[in-house]
């Protein structure tokens, strides 16, 4: 069975530093790839989705994460990040056919001033 | 624009009281979800419902119960809360199966047994 795992629970980066994290699934079949945010107090939100095509995927907020197969990682990246990115990052899989999706735990983003 | 809502917020009840949590969207989603999320391990699906009329048990069903009486709406009940079932519930909604579809989600309803 699919299982997600986020390898870090929190990650603190200093403001305007670049920040990467990691999700990695178990299965190699065909799977389509998200990457949710949560802001405190709130649902989760769509920051970006991988299907097919280009393995490198750009969401929202200037985000992106590069699906890579061999590896079977989906590492979501920001070049640059700002205090209101302050929240926590969930990446989900689901496999091709499927509608149910396999959620990680979830990585907290702690930006320091 | 609404999208997913959630009623109600917060909820504290006493162990053994039953109670229903309401889903709305407007989004005419046929697929609709209840997860409920607790610190460290992500969101676990408890029911699902693929359509109108139909309800499906998700990863933790136990001490849950679901309808979809109308397309629009999910509800989910507690009929004898315990205090394990302290959490915070999502309701979540999709246009179509396949799993390529995004899925949306509601604000939460904190819910807390005593």
């Amino acid at each position: 069975a699919q299982s997600v795992t986020q390898l870090d629970s929190q990650v603190p980066v200093f403001e305007e530093a670049p920040v990467e994290l990691r999700c990695n699934y178990s299965s190699s079949v065909s799977v389509y790839l998200f990457w949710y945010v949560q802001y405190p107090n709130q649902g989760l939100q769509l920051l970006l989705k991988y299907l097919s095509g280009s393995t490198l995927v750009k969401g929202i907020n200037g985000f992106e994460a590069e699906f890579n197969k061999s590896q079977t990682s989906f590492h979501l990246r920001k070049p640059s990040v700002h205090i209101s990115d302050t929240a926590e990052y969930f990446c989900a899989v689901s496999d091709r056919g499927n509608y149910q999706l396999i959620w990680g735990a979830g990585t907290k983003l702690i930006i320091k001033p | 624009n609404a999208g997913v809502t959630q009623t109600p917020k917060f909820r504290v009840l006493k162990t053994g009281q039953s109670m229903t949590l309401l889903c709305a969207q407007d989004m005419n989603h046929e697929y609709m979800y209840w997860y409920r999320q607790d610190p460290g391990m992500g969101l676990r699906l408890i029911h699902y419902s693929v359509g109108e009329g139909t309800t499906a048990k998700g990863e933790v069903p136990d001490g849950y119960n679901v309808s979809r009486l109308k397309k629009q709406n999910f509800l989910l009940g507690l009929e004898s809360a315990a205090p394990s079932q302290t959490s915070v519930y999502f309701c979540a909604s999709s246009y179509s199966s396949g799993g390529n579809q995004p899925q949306h989600f509601g604000d939460g309803t904190r819910l807390s047994i005593l």
